[in-house]
């Protein structure tokens, strides 16, 4: 059964350095999601992506955030400067066709911002 | 804004009885609402789904409900077993168009003791 992938499955970073997180959605899916859950607490959205645009962001998803689909196959989240507050663990998740609200979520990244 | 509350925050429940986890939701324009389940330092796996055309799905020992007018919605698990000890995630999210974020609920930790 097809999944989504992520790498790295943890990322440690210094505050204020630039983090790339990649993700495999599921190949025929047209719907891509960043979603944040710090330790202990509930899954936050942060950004969804369809159409090789931004259809939606929430308040987390500031200037610092920025996502890309730079081939047919990748999805990827860059936090320019982290901070501290930023370390969480980061899924993706990738759903069908319009109206089919399925998301399928990947392993995570665990971001770690000493 | 968009909100969906839980209850129970924890249950413990003895090996075969029956669990019942508790959902609202504020987005009236919400019509799709998963449940997710998450083991510890894994990804959330969606384990049921039902959508505002619905009252009740079923799937074997696991059931939602849903009462659209009271933005109630509510994870049933029959017979527990170990196994499903883990924690639960409802969530909601609008139907159709280029957005299909699921505001997640802050989740219920199930201990199934044997």
């Amino acid at each position: 059964e097809p999944e989504v992938t992520q790498t790295p499955s943890h990322q440690v970073t210094q505050m204020g350095q630039e983090v790339i997180l990649r993700c495999v959605p599921i190949s025929n899916h047209l719907y891509f999601y960043w979603y944040r859950q710090i330790l202990g607490q509930k899954v936050e959205f942060l950004v969804s992506f369809y159409n090789n645009e931004i259809s939606e962001k929430s308040e987390i998803f500031d200037d610092q955030f920025s996502v890309e689909r730079p081939d047919g196959s990748n999805f990827t989240l860059k936090i320019r400067s982290t901070k501290l507050e930023d370390s969480a663990m980061y899924f993706c998740a990738s759903s069908g066709l319009a109206g089919y609200n399925e998301q399928f979520f990947g392993p995570g990244t665990r971001l770690t911002v000493l | 804004g968009e909100n969906v509350e839980q209850h129970p925050s924890t249950l413990s429940v003895q090996e075969g009885d029956s669990a019942v986890i508790k959902c609202t939701y504020s987005d009236s324009a919400s019509n799709y609402f998963p449940w997710y389940k998450q083991e510890l330092g894994k990804r959330p796996q969606l384990i049921i789904d039902i959508r505002s055309n619905v009252g009740e799905k079923k799937d074997q020992r696991i059931a939602v409900t849903l009462n659209k007018t009271a933005k109630h919605f509510s994870l049933h698990i029959t017979e527990t077993q170990p196994e499903d000890s883990a924690v639960y995630f409802c969530a909601a999210s609008p139907y159709g168009g280029a957005t299909n974020k699921l505001i997640f609920g802050t989740g219920t930790l199930l201990a199934v003791q044997p």
